[in-house]
């Protein structure tokens, strides 16, 4: 079936260490796009992507970083420097000019 | 003042009566505005598109357009205990690409 995949679903992350959400499309979309959602509100944008090869900071990049090297992949790392990193992470894609469509997310916690 | 905005809720409705959700936004040339149905600990499920003035359809859902005033809204008719969610409001600003942004919920909570 058709989808955006996520894993995993929940991720600990110990102090002074980097962790890799996977994303993986097979919609073959040309866009993909990081969210973070704290409790209670809203979708903040974190990378986006338009195209292999190139992607670009959102409102809340700092902390994190992004790899396209695959149209059907776009891994967010989360790096030691995002002090407050427990939130759910959501991954979309889209077509263009279409709306975008979200995988089941990951959940990320502090030990 | 924030980008798209939306009361937070909860907006409580009777069984069976109509939900009706706001959401106003900034960027008067924005084109495209949809309605996302979160669940509590799930992702966003699409469940609206609306592009240009007026109403549009889809089952129990209709969505209301005013580019003029800059809202754009959603109606929940029949509501139903399953219809209990966050709906987020998103919108495509001009000359954003495909980026959207989103407004910080409504919670809505359907009572039997």
């Amino acid at each position: 079936d058709g989808g955006i995949t996520q894993s995993p679903k929940y991720l600990f992350r110990k102090e002074g260490q980097n962790v890799t959400l996977s994303c993986e499309q097979n919609l073959n979309h040309d866009a993909m796009y990081w969210y973070r959602q704290d409790p209670g509100q809203g979708l903040r944008l974190i990378y986006y992507s338009q195209i292999v090869n190139d992607f670009q900071k959102g409102d809340i990049a700092e902390g994190y970083s992004v790899s396209r090297e695959k149209k059907e992949s776009f891994p967010l790392t989360v790096t030691s420097a995002q002090k407050n990193p427990t939130a759910f992470y959501l991954c979309a894609s889209t077509l263009t000019g279409f709306p975008q469509h979200f995988g089941d997310g990951t959940r990320l916690s502090i030990l | 003042q924030k980008e798209v905005e939306q009361n937070s809720g909860p907006l409580s409705v009777p069984e069976g009566a109509i939900a009706s959700l706001n959401c106003t936004y900034s960027d008067r040339g924005s084109q495209s505005f949809f309605w996302y149905r979160q669940y509590s600990g799930k992702s966003p499920e699409l469940i609206m598109s609306i592009y240009s003035n007026g109403d549009k359809e889809d089952g129990r859902f209709t969505a209301q357009l005013n580019k003029a005033s800059q809202y754009v809204s959603l109606l929940i008719r029949d509501s139903q205990p399953s219809d209990s969610a966050t709906y987020l409001c998103a919108v495509r600003p001009k000359a954003a690409g495909n980026k959207l942004t989103f407004g910080g919920g409504t919670r809505v909570l359907v009572k039997p």
